[in-house]
């Protein structure tokens, strides 16, 4: 059975203050892993799909890695709309679509 | 990416009674999903909905309780029936596209009193 596990559970920054955010994983020939940052009352926007071990990539101040049992969500420098909680998903099964998330990170960014 | 539009995007329901939540794609998919995000927990996938066949449940759901239309490649329901308190939840609807790469509706936040 795939598994994901996040850490924290939530994080308070000071604005400019970075971090890391991590996403532990067990999966049976992983797909994809997925970063999505989630607001209060929408759905999950996608962020990042990281497919192979070794694998980054960057959206504006957001970096994401990849190692065969966890991933990295690398926040630098950051600004108070930052704040949202973020959440990791992994594709496994050859065939199948269906995502396993984690609980997610609430990250809170104080001006 | 997928636009994706959900219909109602919140309610609040007598115990007992059923509500059906709609889901628009602004382009053809193949595969649509239906997710449950209870308080506190992460996404559980419901069910897979696939276009011109029954639509396949993840252990725990049954098709009686989450019934699942798929009439065309843009759009699907799900009705959350005879409802009770615990199925107090965010809803959400979700396509993929290429291989992997999945996208969200905005939800529907359903409260049960």
């Amino acid at each position: 059975e795939d598994q994901v596990t996040q850490s924290p559970e939530a994080l308070r920054l000071q604005e400019g203050e970075s971090s890391s955010l991590n996403c532990s994983y067990t999966v049976s020939g992983l797909r994809g892993l997925f970063w999505y940052r989630q607001d209060p009352g929408k759905g999950p926007e996608f962020l990042f799909t990281l497919y192979s071990a070794g694998e980054e990539k960057e959206k504006e101040r957001l970096k994401a890695t990849l190692t065969k049992k966890e991933s990295f969500l690398h926040i630098t420098a950051p600004k108070p709309e930052d704040s949202a909680t973020y959440l990791c998903a992994v594709q496994g099964r050859a065939g199948s679509y269906q995502l396993t998330f984690g609980k997610g990170t609430k990250l809170s960014v104080i001006p | 990416s997928a636009v994706i539009s959900q219909k109602p995007s919140r309610d609040i329901c007598q115990r007992g009674t059923s509500l059906t939540i709609q889901c628009q794609v602004d382009s053809q998919v193949t595969m649509m999903f239906w997710y449950r995000q209870q308080p506190g927990q992460s996404l559980t996938l419901i069910a897979t909905a696939n276009q011109g066949s029954e639509a396949t449940y993840e252990s725990g759901f049954v098709i009686d309780k989450f019934p699942i239309s798929r009439p065309n490649l843009t759009f699907s329901t799900l009705t959350v029936s005879n409802m009770s308190p615990e199925d107090s939840s965010i809803y959400l609807c979700s396509v993929t596209q290429g291989n992997t790469e999945a996208f969200f509706g905005q939800g529907t936040r359903l409260t049960v009193v």
